[in-house]
């Protein structure tokens, strides 16, 4: 069976300093992955997705970046947050659209507080 | 911007009822899906429905599409306090599975 793993849970940074999220992704190949934010009460944002390894694409311009140095590793990275990148992030897997039909299956989350 | 939207935002009812969640989109879709979310937690997927289907059930839950009004509902039957949560509906499009849009979600409290 798949599973997915996201850590670390909770982070609590200073402004400025560096953020890295991480994701992995076992028992299936080639997954695409993704990375949502969510704001308190609110739906998911979609930040990032990969269909591939080093194939990223950006949805929202922001102070953040993504990065797939492995089939099934998805990393969330910033070189200096910001106060507006406090949230809930969350890390999710698909299978590639040929196989699914998008059906989206998610990690834990990682709460970030930025202050 | 969100496509989906869903309605109501809030929802309580005792334990037994049945709970209705409504969502609206606006553009074509490949199929639409519903989630879960408990309080603090990632979200959880419960049902798929095609752009070709009208109705689906799984369990206590039965979803309904209705395509030339760019909308569905969720409906759970004989709630129960366990049912407490989140629920979003996600539209997958036609073009890329990979660019589902979620609404704001419904917050459903069943009270025992």
């Amino acid at each position: 069976s798949q599973t997915i793993h996201q850590w670390p849970a909770t982070l609590v940074q200073p402004v400025g300093s560096p953020l890295s999220l991480e994701c992995t992704v076992e028992g299936t190949s080639n997954p695409n992955l993704y990375w949502y934010r969510q704001a308190a009460g609110r739906g998911l944002q979609l930040l990032f997705y990969s269909v591939g390894i080093g194939q990223i694409s950006s949805e929202v311009p922001q102070n953040l970046s993504a990065s797939r140095p492995q089939d099934r590793q998805f990393i969330l990275s910033s070189k200096k947050l910001l106060l507006s990148d406090s949230g809930f992030y969350l890390c999710a897997w698909s299978q590639n659209w040929v196989r699914g039909a998008g059906e989206l299956f998610f990690g834990e989350g990682s709460r970030l507080t930025v202050l | 911007s969100q496509q989906g939207e869903e309605d109501p935002q809030a929802l309580s009812i005792q334990e037994g009822e049945n709970a209705t969640m409504n969502c609206s989109y606006k553009t074509s879709i490949n199929n639409l899906q519903w989630y879960r979310q408990n309080s603090g937690r990632g979200l959880v997927h419960l049902i798929l429905i095609r752009s070709n289907e009208r109705e689906k059930h799984s369990g206590r839950l039965r979803v309904t599409l209705d395509t030339s009004k760019k909308s569905s509902s969720l409906l759970i039957t004989a709630s129960r306090a366990a049912d407490t949560a989140s629920y979003f509906c996600a539209t997958v499009p036609n073009t890329n599975a990979g660019k589902s849009t979620f609404g704001d979600g419904t917050t459903l409290t069943v009270k025992p």
